[in-house]
């Protein structure tokens, strides 16, 4: 079946440093969507990227989706504490919208 | 407007019984889905709909089943709970096709099994 993984699992940063969290699809993705989940909170929609290629931009964070739409980065500079939580890519199957969740990646920000 | 809303926040079951969590949407979504998140195993599905009066298989649906006869509501039913089932449980809900699929999750349900 569709496996989505990312890495880092654990990401560390010194605030206002600059990181990058990659994510992996084992097969084509029609679609790939980012959340966020702060410490205790529930995954938040951050954005859909959908074009081979596409990238997108929301302040400090630049999404990118693959050529061949198997992979996708998330790539956030200058960050700040308000910035620690997990970060999950989701890839819908073809067939449906079945979404599968990469495992995610924990921020953590060193003030 | 809600969006969605699980019940209850939180419960203690002792190994053995039973228990159904509710989840219930107010956008019209077609799909609602059944996640587990388990310390460092990121949310994983447990069974999902793609609309009222049908259901599928996630994932991890051992031990858990679900019933979806209100395009609004889906419920996910322990039948008879394990200590292994002890983890946080989200239900999300998405429209089916178009610009925005995304999924809206729940406030989550944290069930520990004793």
């Amino acid at each position: 079946g569709q496996q989505v993984m990312q890495i880092p699992q654990y990401q560390h940063v010194q605030e206002g440093e600059d990181f990058t969290t990659y994510c992996n699809s084992s097969t084509t993705l029609s679609n790939i969507q980012w959340y966020k989940q702060r410490p205790g909170g529930h995954p938040v929609f951050l954005i859909q990227l959908v074009k081979s290629g596409e990238v997108k931009k929301q302040k400090r964070l630049t999404f990118q989706f693959g050529e061949a739409k198997k992979n996708s980065s998330l790539h956030i500079t200058a960050t700040q504490t308000t910035d620690v939580g997990t970060y999950f890519c989701a890839g819908p199957r073809a067939a449906g919208n079945k979404l599968t969740f990469g495992g995610g990646t924990r921020v953590l920000v060193k003030p | 407007n809600a969006g969605v809303t699980q019940t209850p926040k939180f419960r203690v079951l002792k190994t053995g019984q039973s228990m159904t969590l509710l989840c219930a949407q107010d956008m019209n979504h077609e799909y609602m889905y059944w996640y587990r998140q388990d310390p460092g195993m990121g949310l994983r599905l447990i069974h999902y709909s793609v609309g009222e009066g049908t259901t599928a298989k996630g994932e991890v649906p051992d031990g858990y089943n679900v019933s979806r006869l209100k395009k609004q509501n889906f419920l996910l039913g322990l039948e008879s709970a394990a200590p292994s089932q002890t983890s946080v449980y989200f239900c999300a809900s998405s429209y089916r096709r178009g610009r925005d699929t995304e999924a809206f999750f729940g406030q989550g349900t944290r069930l520990t099994v004793v």
